[in-house]
């Protein structure tokens, strides 16, 4: 089956420094999504891109589909962007679930 | 509107015993999924469902059964709780058009132990 693999899997920063975090797919994947899990466990949608960038305030995505990986960058990061992000993607054909990377656990100090 | 609601919030269970959990979602969404998180793996789905009374196998079905007698609700239900089954239950819907490439959207999680 499909493999997602995230990069890094654990990343510390200093409260107002840029990351980025990928995530490659071993083959083909569309509904690709973004989501972070906060420290409470709850799982919040960041971005659907199946192709191209997107901005959301300090967050943005980018998508190379051909390419199979996306990118997830965090500019100005607070403490309040701790947690575990993780991308997922849907394998083509009448199948309804989601492949998960193991994500990466990301802590921003203050 | 509240997205997708899950209850309970938490619940211990002793081994053998059955519990049902609750997934509402109030988007009209048609496509609801219930999912799994365990320690160092990503999400797993246990069961989804394409419709009301319809409902399908994901990747780790055993032990766990689902009704959608409502479209709004997805219930997964288990019959002898194991200690196996102790994890963090999610439930996600979508919409459906598109077949089905429509981002999904989750409640807050049940975290449910098994003794």
């Amino acid at each position: 089956g499909i493999q997602v693999e995230q990069s890094p899997p654990d990343l510390i920063l200093q409260e107002g420094a840029n990351s980025t975090l990928r995530c490659n797919f071993s083959d083909s994947v569309n509904n690709l999504q973004w989501f972070h899990q906060n420290p409470w466990g709850q799982l919040i949608n960041l971005f659907y891109i199946p192709s191209g960038t997107k901005q959301n305030g300090r967050l943005s995505a980018t998508t190379v589909a051909t390419e199979r990986y996306s990118l997830l960058y965090i500019s100005s990061s607070q403490t309040t962007d701790s947690g575990v992000y993780f991308c997922a993607g849907r394998p083509p054909g009448n199948n309804r679930k989601l492949i998960w990377g193991l994500g990466t656990s990301l802590a921003v100090n203050p | 509107n509240a997205g997708v609601t899950q209850t309970p919030k938490f619940r211990v269970l002793k081994t053998g015993q059955s519990m049902t959990l609750l997934c509402a979602q109030d988007m009209n969404h048609e496509y609801m999924y219930w999912y799994r998180q365990d320690p160092g793996m990503g999400l797993r789905l246990i069961h989804y469902s394409v419709g009301e009374g319809t409902t399908a196998k994901g990747e780790v079905p055993d032990g766990y059964n689902v009704s959608r007698l409502k479209k709004q609700n997805f219930l997964l239900g288990l019959e002898s709780a194991a200690p196996s089954q102790t994890s963090v239950y999610f439930c996600a819907s979508s919409y459906s058009t598109g077949g089905g490439n429509q981002p999904q959207h989750f409640g807050d999680g049940t975290r449910l132990s098994i003794l």
